[in-house]
């Protein structure tokens, strides 16, 4: 079974558009993340979300909006997309398994190719 | 600057030990971690590291800490082409009760045949 799956693995779309991906986990995590992986690896961290609160990268132009109908899923939606939004995305989720301790599943990536 | 730095590229031979070092600036982390990301996949934790242990050994992985100089390295024993992949350290605070991993820039590990 998929811990930690989205949808769609590969979108290509014009710039200007708006577009979703989602994710959800099956495996109870608490937290759930979204991160932007660049074409030289670099992993950077979009959000973090839980019950409690969203943590967002100031970086993160606000174009990028987390929404989480439930604990879950978390889909990313993006408005007015641009060249520079090209990345692979990863959903992500964690779980406390001791104190300070956590462990962190990844989804495989969606592939955003702005053109 | 960054928080966590990696060397870009590693090549081993088949066979060899693999030494991937890290070194990172956050001195409250509890814990270290290691995560590896194969082609067109998402990535997979290999293993973590408590800040107050010197070392920690899984199999053909060992983990070793330096607190003091805030370094990390992962030591992969009798490296084999399997392991060719991207291996990122990450270190991280915790924020409302969750983690907020900081990641290296990766290392991407070659393994000759």
């Amino acid at each position: 079974d998929t811990a930690v799956s989205q949808t769609p693995k590969y979108l290509v779309t014009q710039m200007g558009n708006d577009k979703s991906i989602k994710c959800e986990q099956n495996l109870g995590h608490d937290t759930m993340y979204w991160y932007k992986q660049d074409s030289k690896k670099f992993l950077k961290i979009m959000f973090s979300y839980n019950n409690k609160e969203l943590i967002i990268n100031e970086t993160v132009p606000n174009r990028f909006s987390p929404k989480s109908p439930d604990k879950a899923h978390l889909n990313l939606h993006i408005n007015s997309l641009e060249l520079g939004d090209s990345a692979v995305y990863f959903c992500a989720s964690s779980q406390e398994i001791a104190s300070g301790t956590y462990e962190q599943y990844f989804g495989p990536g969606t592939r955003l190719t702005v053109t | 600057g960054e928080d966590v730095e990696q060397s870009l590229f590693l090549s081993v031979r088949e066979g060899d030990s693999s030494v991937i070092n890290c070194t990172y600036t956050d001195s409250s982390s509890t814990y270290l971690y290691w995560y590896k990301q194969e082609p067109g996949a998402g990535l997979q934790l290999l293993t973590y590291i408590f800040s107050n242990m010197d070392m920690k050994q899984d199999q053909r992985l060992t983990v070793l800490l330096n607190k003091k100089d805030k370094h990390l390295s992962l030591r992969i024993a009798d490296t084999q082409t399997g392991d060719s992949a991207i291996y990122f350290c990450a270190e991280g605070p915790t924020s409302g009760g969750s983690y907020i991993p900081t990641f290296g820039r990766g290392t991407s590990l070659i393994v000759h045949p």
